[in-house]
């Protein structure tokens, strides 16, 4: 079945930094998404992007689907402690919860 | 506030034991889903449900049951046949389909079911 590898599996920065993460799959998608998951809570939206070469940004969060279809990157500015957590991307070929891939996630630790 | 409440946060199972997972919503979704977390793992999913009174398995259902007899409310059991439960377990629901708002591909989760066993 599809498969996204997101990578890297974990950063670890100092306060202020810039993060940048991707997510690549051997399939296309129609749609990518990325969400945030805080230490024991549940992942919440944080960017859609629904065609390739969009560029969306969510305050200090941009993200952008890449041209082939195959890829997403999002990018994290000036970063806060805050930002701790996992962000994972999700894409779908088709509209429809159940037919959401995600990834591993990436575990971001930011040092104040 | 809308939203999605999972109960409990945490749980305890022995060996042998069913136990259910509480999911409800006040969103008006018709789509709910069950997931497992695994630390390292991307979020797999367990069953999903369209709408009332309709379920269909996802990619990890063995071992597991769900029913869906009110739009607001989709338990998950984790039955003793699921010899591997440890995980973060959570419910998601999304719009309806043809909404035009583009919103029917967005999952809404909860906040977790972390399930271990005794």
């Amino acid at each position: 079945g599809q498969q996204l590898n997101q990578s890297p599996q974990s950063m670890f920065i100092q306060e202020g930094e810039d993060v940048s993460m991707n997510c690549t799959s051997s399939s296309i998608f129609n749609t990518w998404l990325w969400y945030k998951q805080d230490p024991g809570e549940g992942p919440v939206l944080l960017i859609a992007l629904y065609k390739a070469g969009e560029l969306t940004s969510n305050g200090r969060l941009t993200a952008q689907f890449g041209i082939t279809r195959k890829d997403s990157f999002l990018n994290i500015s000036a970063s806060i402690p805050s930002d701790v957590g996992i962000y994972f991307c999700a894409g779908q070929l088709e509209t429809g919860g159940f037919k959401t891939i995600f990834g591993a996630g990436t575990r971001l630790f930011v040092k104040a | 506030d809308g939203g999605i409440t999972q109960s409990p946060k945490y749980l305890f199972r022995k060996e042998g034991q069913n136990v259910t997972l509480s999911c409800e919503q006040n969103l008006n979704h018709d789509a709910m889903y069950w997931y497992r977390q695994d630390p390292g793992q991307g979020l797999r999913l367990i069953y999903y449900s369209q709408i009332v009174n309709d379920f269909q398995k996802g990619d990890i259902a063995e071992g597991y049951s769900v029913s869906r007899e009110k739009k607001e409310s989709f338990p998950l059991t984790v039955t003793s046949a699921q010899k591997n439960p440890t995980a973060f377990y959570l419910c998601a629901s999304s719009p309806p389909a043809g909404t035009g708002s583009s919103t029917n591909e967005k999952l809404f989760f909860g906040s977790g079911t972390q399930l271990s066993v005794l």
